[in-house]
C-alpha cells in the first residue's frame, strides 16, 4: 500500500532553517511528482509546491521563492522540503503527498514551530 | 494569488443533502478541469474526495459527487452521515505561473 512517512517535529528559532523529510513506499517513486502543503494552526491549506522524481523539476508558490527548496533521493525514495529564514508565520503542519494535479495519498504531516 | 472563495460552514440533518461551493476566476477554476476536494478530519491529513471536477477515487462513497460551471466549482454530500462532519477543501490548477491554489475551507456540521 503506498505510504509517505514524514520526519518528526521540529522546533526552530526565528531565521533559522528546517528540512523535513517525506519517505515513499509502495509505489514507483520516480512515477509521481511530490507536493508539499502546509497548514497553520487553525488555517486552511496552503500549497507550497511540488517536484518531480523523475527528474527533479521543481515548482514553488511565489510567496516562497528563494526560502524554500524541494529535492528528492530516488535511490532511498524520499523527498525533502527546506524553508530557510523561518519566520514565526511558518509555524505550521507540513505535508508531503504525492501527485500534482490530483494529490491522493498524503504524508502524516509535520508540526514545524518557529519561536524564539 | 488568493485563496478561492468557499462558505465558512454548512450544515444539515442525517440524510440531507448539502453542497459546498467553491468559487475562483476565469484564470483558476474557469480555465481548467482540474479542480479536486479533499476531507480533513480534525487532526488528520486530508483525504482526496473527487478529482478533475467530478471524478470520484476508488472507494470513496458515491454519495459526494463534484460539478463545476463556470468560475465555481461544487460538492454535493447527499444522504448526509455523522462521519461526513469534517472541514472540506477545495483545489485548483492556477496556470504555470501560480499552478496551485486551495479554497478557504468548508467546516461542514451534521445536525
Amino acid at each position: 500500500q503506498v505510504q509517505l512517512v514524514q520526519s518528526g517535529a521540529e522546533v526552530k528559532k526565528p531565521g533559522a532553517s528546517v528540512k523535513v523529510s517525506c519517505k515513499a513506499s509502495g509505489y514507483t517513486f520516480t512515477s509521481y511528482g511530490i507536493s508539499w502543503v502546509r497548514q497553520a494552526p487553525g488555517q486552511g491549506l496552503e500549497w507550497m509546491g511540488w517536484i518531480s522524481a523523475y527528474n527533479g523539476n521543481t515548482n514553488y508558490a511565489q510567496k516562497l521563492q528563494g526560502r524554500v527548496t524541494m529535492t528528492t533521493d530516488t535511490s532511498t525514495s524520499t523527498a525533502y522540503m527546506e524553508l530557510r529564514s523561518l519566520r514565526s508565520d511558518d509555524t505550521a503542519v507540513y505535508y508531503c503527498a504525492r501527485g500534482v494535479a490530483t494529490i491522493d495519498y498524503w504524508g502524516q504531516g509535520t508540526l514545524v514551530t518557529v519561536s524564539s | 494569488q488568493s485563496a478561492l472563495t468557499q462558505p465558512a460552514s454548512v450544515s444539515g440533518s442525517p440524510g440531507q443533502s448539502i453542497t459546498i461551493s467553491c468559487t475562483g476566476t476565469s484564470s483558476d477554476v474557469g480555465s481548467y478541469n482540474l479542480v479536486s476536494w479533499y476531507q480533513q478530519h480534525p487532526g488528520k491529513a486530508p483525504k482526496l474526495m473527487i478529482y478533475e471536477v467530478s471524478k470520484r477515487p476508488s472507494g470513496v462513497s458515491n454519495r459526494f459527487s463534484g460539478s463545476k460551471s463556470g468560475n465555481t466549482a461544487s460538492l454535493t454530500i447527499s444522504g448526509l452521515q455523522a462521519e461526513d462532519e469534517a472541514d472540506y477543501y477545495c483545489c485548483s490548477y492556477a496556470g504555470s505561473s501560480t499552478y496551485y491554489v486551495f479554497g478557504t475551507g468548508t467546516k461542514v456540521t451534521v445536525l
